[in-house]
C-alpha cells in the first residue's frame, strides 16, 4: 500500500486565518481525496483532487472556503480559508488507484481554531 | 451526507472475549472496506471484501459481505487490549467515493 505523510501533523491558528496541509504519496496514485472529521464523527468527503483541473467538491463543500491543489500525482494541498472554530477537525488525506477500490489514508492534521 | 449505520456504537468487553460488529445500509454496495482508527492517527485498512458472501480474515479478524449487498459483519477473536480504536466500515457503490459508517467504539477491559 501507499505511504502518505501529511503536514503539519497538528496546529493550533486564530479565527480569520488560513492554514494549507500538504498530502505527500509515495507512489503515483491516481485518485486523492481530502476528508474532514470532526471531533467524535466519522469521516465526510470535503472534495476529490483532480490532478491538472479544478477539483470535485461535495455538498456543503466549496472551492472559496477550502481551496485545493493537485499538480501532480503523487502531492495535493488543502487550505482551510478564513477558519473560525468550527472548522476545528481533523483534515485527512486519501488516496485510491483506480481498478483497486480500495483507500488508504494519511495520519491526519488536527486543527484547533481559537 | 449520506452514512451507513454502525451496530453497536460503542461496547466494554472483557480481554479475550469475542468481539461483534455490523454495518448496514438501504444502499447496494460493490466493495466493503474495514478500518481501525487509533486516538490521533489516520485510519488504518483492516479488511477488503469485493463479492457478496466473501468471508476474509485477516490474523484474529474476520469480515464478511453480506449476501444482499446492504450490510457487512466484522468479528475480532479474542480480543486484546491493542484492540481498543474505533472501527469504521466503509461502503463503495460504484461511484467515485465511499460512504463511511457512523463508527464502533470498542473498550477492552483488561
Amino acid at each position: 500500500s501507499a505511504v502518505i505523510s501529511q503536514k503539519p501533523s497538528r496546529d493550533i491558528c486564530q479565527r480569520g486565518t488560513s492554514l494549507t496541509i500538504q498530502c505527500q504519496v509515495d507512489s503515483q496514485v491516481t485518485m486523492m481525496f481530502w476528508y474532514r472529521q470532526q471531533p467524535g464523527q466519522s469521516l465526510t468527503l470535503i472534495a476529490t483532487a483532480n490532478q491538472g483541473s479544478e477539483a470535485t467538491y461535495e455538498s456543503g463543500f466549496v472551492i472559496d472556503k477550502f481551496p485545493i491543489s493537485r499538480p501532480n500525482l503523487t502531492f495535493s494541498t488543502l487550505t482551510v480559508s478564513n477558519m473560525s472554530p468550527e472548522d476545528s477537525s481533523i483534515y485527512l488525506c486519501s488516496v485510491e488507484d483506480v481498478g483497486q477500490e480500495t483507500q488508504y489514508f494519511g495520519p491526519g492534521t488536527r486543527l484547533l481554531v481559537l | 451526507g449520506q452514512q451507513l449505520n454502525q451496530s453497536p456504537q460503542s461496547m466494554f468487553i472483557q480481554e479475550g472475549e469475542d468481539v461483534s460488529m455490523n454495518c448496514t445500509s438501504s444502499s447496494i454496495f460493490n466493495t466493503w472496506l474495514w478500518y481501525k482508527q487509533d486516538p490521533g492517527e489516520g485510519p488504518v485498512l483492516l479488511i477488503a471484501l469485493y463479492k457478496a458472501g466473501e468471508l476474509t480474515s485477516n490474523g484474529r479478524l474476520t469480515a464478511q459481505f453480506g449476501i444482499t449487498r446492504k450490510d457487512s459483519f466484522l468479528n475480532i477473536s479474542a480480543s486484546i487490549p491493542s484492540d481498543v480504536g474505533i472501527y469504521f466500515c466503509a461502503g463503495h457503490p460504484g461511484t467515485y467515493k465511499y460512504i463511511f459508517g457512523t463508527g464502533t467504539r470498542l473498550k477492552v477491559l483488561a
